[in-house]
């Protein structure tokens, strides 16, 4: 499969937990997305890498989140003390470049998270 | 600031009727929109995409949609609803300011009947 994938599928934890979700993007896309997926509602986003600098993350919602993507290909959001509110579905994706002739994104499964 | 407002979270046809799923925009430049669907416990999946080329979008199932300037719309359609359309689709429009990022809509829950 040359697809995004993610890891794992499924994740619960219990409150004040730290948890660490996998992104393994399609090979040599230099673009990497994630986004955060409440119930009920679009994908709103959280981070951007641009190989493996972190270029955006203005969508993070508090200082609990942190990712990474150290080598520029798999990346890693991690949620540090995890609250209820944290409950959502991560997408992840990746693109193969920065162009506008370039933005088409691919989406991973996604990594749900129930915080309990 | 961009944003993207979807008309209806849930829209049932009868299987064969027509699809319309209703998007509007909020840009002040002439912006890149997509349609996207999501299967349950799936990723998101490209329908069609708008970049200011054709404003009839043909795509993937035999969607379409149509950027009309004057109305800020860019409606899904399908002519012919058939059961395994039944999923949620978003729309999304590209931010300006670089990286590509995407802003969806709240999305729109398709239910098809027999």
């Amino acid at each position: 499969g040359a697809g995004v994938s993610q890891s794992p599928r499924y994740k619960v934890a219990k409150r004040g937990q730290d948890v660490a979700l996998r992104c393994d993007p399609i090979s040599g896309h230099v673009s990497l997305f994630w986004y955060q997926q409440a119930l009920g509602q679009g994908p709103e986003f959280l981070t951007y890498f641009q190989n493996e600098a972190q270029l955006d993350k203005s969508g993070l919602p508090s200082d609990r989140f942190f990712a990474e993507r150290p080598e520029g290909s798999v990346s890693t959001l991690k949620i540090q003390r995890t609250q209820q509110e944290d409950s959502a579905v991560y997408l992840c994706a990746s693109s193969v470049g920065t162009g506008t002739g370039q933005l088409l994104q691919y989406f991973g499964p996604g990594t749900r998270l129930t915080v309990t | 600031a961009q944003s993207v407002t979807q008309l209806g979270s849930h829209v049932s046809v009868s299987e064969g009727a027509l699809v319309l799923l209703r998007c509007n925009y909020s840009s002040s430049v002439p912006p890149y929109l997509f349609w996207y669907v999501q299967y349950p416990n799936q990723g998101l999946q490209l329908l069609l995409k708008y970049t200011s080329a054709a404003t009839l979008v043909k795509g993937i199932n035999g969607f379409e949609a149509e950027f009309k300037k004057s109305e800020t719309s860019f409606h899904l359609t399908k002519p012919s609803a058939h059961m395994s359309d039944a999923a949620e689709y978003f729309c999304a429009v590209r931010t300006l300011g670089g990286y590509n990022k995407l802003i969806f809509g709240a999305g729109t829950r398709l239910a098809v009947h027999p």
